[in-house]
């Protein structure tokens, strides 16, 4: 596609529920990167994939998230037992290739969730 | 914290003036970003800094980078309304592929 596509754009949740965020990134990117923003906050890094494989998963705050990404593309983030704690905006970026040293990203609009 | 700093948090300035924001990171890095961000969704590139560059120029934006303080700066000349928004330093740590978002600086600009 032209740009990083996230869908839904928007979740409301009930609290213990399971959600799924997903992710869809430009075509032929090979870097994928999950970020999690808190209300009028800064960035905080989930998880990067280089490819299927996701080199780093310290950033992920609880083992109620995982992440997964298929084919080198599409990837899905998964928040098991929600919290009211987990409600932000979660982004989603790609760039271009495994050498990363002067790679801008590409975000997509994210996904607000809201965990009642 | 992983996250950088940024100052201010937010600016308010008329149209016409220009605008500073300065940003702190914690760790050698590959290079320094520039993002934006409108209505807290979607973040869009400004611009982007090598760690042997001091200084990058793009349009109406000045970036510096100054590697011994850890610092960089962003300059917005002759602002205009439609610069309202977030913006964001993040900083590609060395060796590494994460990039480390600073807390960001609300700018708005009044027309």
């Amino acid at each position: 596609g032209a740009g990083v596509s996230q869908s839904p754009s928007n979740k409301v949740t009930e609290k213990g529920k399971d959600v799924e965020l997903r992710c869809d990134p430009i075509s032929g990117h090979t870097a994928l990167y999950w970020y999690r923003q808190s209300l009028g906050q800064g960035l905080e890094f989930l998880i990067y994939f280089q490819g299927n494989s996701a080199p780093d998963k310290s950033g992920l705050p609880s083992d109620r998230f995982s992440a997964e990404r298929t084919g080198g593309s599409v990837s899905t983030l998964t928040i098991q037992r929600t919290q009211q704690e987990d409600s932000a905006v979660y982004l989603c970026a790609s760039s271009g290739s495994s050498g990363f040293a002067n790679e801008k990203l590409f975000f997509g609009s994210g996904t607000q969730l809201s965990v009642l | 914290s992983q996250q950088g700093e940024e100052d201010p948090q937010a600016l308010s300035i008329q149209e016409g003036e220009n605008a500073t924001m300065n940003c702190s990171y914690k760790t050698s890095i590959n290079n320094l970003q520039w993002y934006r961000q409108n209505s807290g969704r979607g973040l869009v590139h400004l611009i982007l800094i090598r760690s042997n560059e001091r200084e990058k120029h793009s349009g109406r934006l000045r970036v510096t980078l100054d590697t011994s303080k850890k610092s960089s700066s962003l300059l917005i000349t002759a602002s205009r309304a439609a610069d309202t928004a977030s913006y964001f330093c993040a900083a590609l740590s060395s060796g590494t592929y994460k990039y480390i978002f600073g807390t960001g600086t609300r700018l708005k600009v009044l027309a």
